[in-house]
Order: structure tokens, then C-alpha cells, then sequence
């Protein structure tokens, strides 16, 4: 079975600084999605940026980037001038592409993330 | 606008009463999702349902019904063979089997549940 692992319980960043997020995996298959969530404290779950494992280009989203390593099975989120609206929960999120087992989406235990003025 | 909506924001629920969460989209997704969120915690798969009169049961099944009578609609229920329901519940949904794109899920504001 797929497992998501964030080695981070929490972080802390300085504004207009830059912070790294960690993210591993553990899976056998060679398909797949990656996705970072972001929950801040409304507690609303967004979509903060999302890697198909067949592309080999990291993704990016305006001040949000991952470092993607499919052999390393790591997808680390790079946020660079951090804002004060960065403050939140980050999760980490595998989905297989395979048609059975399309539905199964695997959290990670989340990076609380805290941005210093 | 479209998006997923979920009501009540807050509910409160007696000792041996059955409560009905709703969630609503109108995003036009086949698949929709719940998941359950216990405080400092990941979330965790309640009940999944990829096309109308289908669902499955996800990881923590037991205590919840759904069901899926139209494709906008996905209300949970938590019944009182729930023993502890106090948490947050969090619905999403996602394009489904629509190409390579259908696998982002969307998520609704939640709502959070209270036994009195």
C-alpha cells in the first residue's frame, strides 16, 4: 500500500523568506500524482500545486515550486517570499493513476507552517 | 461561481441521533469524496462515490451512510452507531474518469460537527 510521509510536524519561516517543505512516498507503481494542499485557518483544503510523475518538469505556481525526485520518491514544496497569508497547514498528497485504483487519494500527516513578521 | 458547498458550517449532535451533512457542487464532477479531520490530524476516507447510484466505502466506513441520487448531491450521515463523531468533515470532488485531468480533487469549506 501507498504511505505519504511528512517528517516536518511543523516549520517556521521569516516573511519574504524563502522555506522548503518535505515530502516522501512509498509506492510501487510508476504512475501516479503528487498534489500539495494548503489548510489554513478557515480550514478550507486548496490545491496549492500539482506534479504528474510522468513529467519529468517540476511543477510551478507562481511562488510555489516542488522539487520532484521519482527515484528518491521525494516531492518537497519550495515557497519563496513567504507571506504572512502563507500561515497553514501544508499536506502532502499521492493519487495512483490506475484506473483501479483511481479513487484512493493518500494524505500526508501535514507541516503546520508559521510565518514570522 | 462554481464550487462545492457544504451545510451547516457548525451542528450539534444529541446522544443516539442520526445527523445529515450535505454537500453540494455544481462543478459538474462525476466522483465526489468525504473525508473526516480529527484535530492536529490528515484526513481519512469516510465514503467515495465515482457516478451517480454507486459509492464505496473508504477507510472508516463504519457509523456513516451516504448515498447518491443525483450527481451534484453526496449527503453523509452519521448515525449513532458512530461513537465519536466530533470532528471535522470535509467533502470533495473531482472530474472523475475524464481523461488525465480527473484526478485533482476539490474540497468544499467543511463542516464541524459537536456531540452535545
Amino acid at each position: 500500500a501507498q504511505t505519504v510521509t511528512q517528517s516536518q510536524p511543523e516549520m517556521s519561516v521569516q516573511e519574504a523568506e524563502t522555506v522548503t517543505l518535505s515530502c516522501t512516498y512509498d509506492t510501487s507503481e510508476s504512475d501516479y500524482y503528487l498534489f500539495w494542499y494548503k489548510q489554513p485557518p478557515s480550514r478550507q483544503m486548496i490545491l496549492v500545486i500539482r506534479q504528474e510523475a510522468y513529467k519529468q518538469q517540476n511543477a510551478t505556481e507562481n511562488r510555489f515550486s516542488v522539487n520532484f525526485q521519482k527515484a528518491a520518491k521525494s516531492f518537497s514544496l519550495k515557497i519563496s517570499d513567504s507571506q504572512l497569508g502563507d500561515a497553514a497547514m501544508y499536506f502532502c498528497a499521492y493519487r495512483s493513476a490506475w484506473e483501479t485504483s483511481y479513487d484512493k487519494v493518500i494524505f500526508g500527516p501535514g507541516t503546520s507552517l508559521s510565518v514570522i513578521p | 461561481d462554481g464550487g462545492i458547498t457544504q451545510s451547516p458550517k457548525y451542528l450539534f449532535r444529541k446522544e443516539g441521533q442520526n445527523v445529515t451533512l450535505s454537500c453540494e457542487q455544481n462543478l459538474n464532477h462525476d466522483a465526489m469524496y468525504w473525508y473526516r479531520q480529527d484535530p492536529g490530524q490528515g484526513l481519512r476516507l469516510i465514503y467515495y462515490s465515482q457516478i451517480v447510484n454507486d459509492f464505496q466505502k473508504g477507510d472508516i466506513a463504519e457509523g456513516y451512510s451516504v448515498s447518491r441520487e443525483k450527481k451534484e448531491s453526496f449527503p453523509l450521515t452519521v448515525t449513532s452507531a458512530q461513537k465519536n463523531p466530533t470532528a471535522f468533515y470535509l467533502c470533495a470532488s473531482s472530474p472523475g474518469l475524464q481523461g488525465r485531468a480527473g484526478e485533482t480533487q476539490y474540497f468544499g469549506p467543511g463542516t464541524r460537527l459537536l456531540v452535545l
